[in-house]
C-alpha cells in the first residue's frame, strides 16, 4: 500500500477528555491532511499541513488542534471531546504534483 | 456552503448496465477534478480525474465528463460490476497554480450494483 498508516483504528472516549490521533506516514509527502467523514456530510477538512511545523485550518478546525514535528508524522488532538466529534477520522498525504490524495483507513472514534 | 455537490445520496443499477454518478460545482476556479471510491471500513482510493481543459477522460470502464459551462461532471461506468458497489465521492482542486492541492469533497452517492 502507499506507507500510510492511522492509529489507533478504534477508539471509545469520554466526553470532556483529550484525545490524540496519529497519522504515519513512509512516503516522504509534504502534504499531510485530517478529513473528518460524517453520514450526510461527506468529507470535510479538519486541518492541513504543508510542511513541518507548517500548518493551517479547515473548514470544521473548531476544537481540533494538530501538530507535525517531523515530516512522517500528523497528529491530531481533540482538546475535549465532545459527542459532536464522533466521526471516522481519516488522514491523507500528498506530493503535490498529482493533485490527487492517498487516504489512511481511518480512525473510528466514539465519544460517550 | 458546499462548493461541491453530489445530489443524489444513491443509485441503484442492475449488473452490466450502465452507472452515471453525478456532480455539481459552483465555483468556477476549480481547475480539476477527481473521483474516489471508498468501501466500507476502508479509506477512499483514487479512481479517475479530468483537468478543466478536457471534457473527457476515460480510463477502462470509467470515464469522467466535464461541462464547464454547467459547472457539472459524471461519472460512467460501464459495464457495472458488483464489486463497483461503493460509496463515491467526487472532489475538485480550487489551488489553481498551487501545488498544495486541497480537495474540495461532495458528499457522496453510495452506489449498489445489483446481480
Amino acid at each position: 500500500d502507499a506507507g500510510i498508516t492511522q492509529s489507533p483504528r478504534h477508539k471509545v472516549t469520554e466526553t470532556g477528555t483529550p484525545v490524540t490521533l496519529r497519522c504515519h506516514q513512509t512516503e516522504n509527502h509534504r502534504y499531510m491532511y485530517w478529513y473528518r467523514q460524517d453520514p450526510g456530510h461527506g468529507l470535510r477538512l479538519i486541518h492541513y499541513s504543508y510542511g513541518v511545523k507548517d500548518t493551517d485550518k479547515g473548514e470544521v478546525s473548531d476544537g481540533y488542534s494538530v501538530s507535525r514535528s517531523k515530516t512522517e508524522d500528523f497528529l491530531l488532538t481533540l482538546e475535549s471531546a465532545t459527542s459532536s466529534q464522533t466521526s471516522v477520522y481519516f488522514c491523507a498525504i500528498s506530493s503535490g504534483t498529482n493533485y490527487g490524495y492517498t487516504f489512511g483507513s481511518g480512525t473510528r472514534l466514539t465519544v460517550v | 456552503d458546499q462548493q461541491v455537490k453530489q445530489n443524489s445520496p444513491s443509485l441503484s443499477v442492475q449488473e452490466g448496465r450502465i452507472s452515471i454518478l453525478n456532480c455539481d460545482y459552483t465555483n468556477s476556479m476549480f481547475d480539476y477534478f477527481l473521483w474516489y471510491k471508498k468501501y466500507p471500513a476502508e479509506g477512499p482510493t483514487f479512481l479517475i480525474s479530468i483537468s478543466s481543459i478536457k471534457d473527457k477522460n476515460e480510463d477502462g470502464r470509467f470515464t469522467v465528463f466535464l461541462n464547464k459551462s454547467a459547472k457539472h461532471l459524471s461519472l460512467h461506468i460501464v459495464p457495472s460490476q458488483p464489486g463497483d458497489s461503493a460509496v463515491y465521492f467526487c472532489a475538485a482542486n480550487l489551488d489553481r497554480g498551487s501545488t498544495l492541492g486541497r480537495l474540495y469533497f461532495g458528499r457522496g452517492t453510495q452506489l449498489t450494483v445489483w446481480p
